[in-house]
């Protein structure tokens, strides 16, 4: 079984900051792992996912994770925080490369002016 | 390209009706996945159907039942509705089996009062 821990429910960053969203996962076999992100009354967006390959993914709207095995993490990282980034974020898993995908509970990032 | 599109949006519905859900995958997707979102129970994996079958299936009792047409659109059903089923249902579809991105719609907001 997999599963994903977001530590922080709600993070806040003044625009021009780092972004820095935590995302842990457990699996028993290789992980695919994906950031999502969602805006308020919409869907899930793709924002960058991790298969194979280069352990750092670079996803849209400036955004980037790396893939640490050792630490079992894929944090999600922006330099620059956008009052546009502001939305909630959410880590998922899934174990074989299929369609089901297991989340995290979400972080909500806020942008302060 | 239309993007998946989900139908209603909005549904208010009475304790111990049903209800259906209908999703139309992106043109030449085959591949379509169900999810509950709840603010106390997050983003939960309901089912997926590829090719008109169910290939995997959530933890969710046997009142959550689903199927997917020769268009590869879907629906899904719930019987006997409870308060608890209030949500935001989020269908989601992929080319295939492994496709690795799944694109999501905007949702359908199921109350149940």
């Amino acid at each position: 079984a997999q599963s994903v821990t977001q530590l922080g429910s709600h993070v806040s960053v003044s625009e021009g900051a780092l972004v820095l969203l935590r995302c842990n996962y457990s699996s028993s076999v290789p992980p695919y792992l994906f950031w999502y992100v969602q805006y308020p009354n919409q869907g899930l967006q793709l924002l960058l996912k991790y298969t194979t390959g280069a352990t750092l993914v670079k996803g849209i709207n400036g955004f980037e994770a790396e893939f640490k095995k050792s630490e079992t993490s894929f944090h999600l990282t922006k330099p620059s925080a956008h009052m546009s980034d502001a939305a909630e974020y959410f880590c998922a898993v899934t174990p074989n490369a299929g369609n089901m995908l297991t989340f995290g509970g979400g972080t909500r990032l806020m942008v302060k002016p | 390209k239309a993007g998946v599109t989900q139908t209603p949006r909005y549904l208010i519905k009475t304790r111990g009706q049903q209800v259906t859900l209908s999703c139309s995958p992106i043109s030449g997707h085959r591949s379509v996945s169900w999810y509950q979102q709840t603010p106390g129970q997050g983003l939960q994996f309901l089912f997926e159907y590829f090719s008109e079958t169910q290939r995997n299936k959530g933890n969710f009792p046997g009142r959550f039942s689903g199927r997917q047409f020769s268009n590869s659109r879907s629906e899904m059903n719930v019987s006997t509705l409870e308060l608890g089923d209030s949500a935001l249902y989020l269908c989601a579809s992929s080319l295939g089996r492994a496709s690795y991105e799944q694109y999501f719609g905007p949702g359908t907001r199921l109350t149940v009062t």
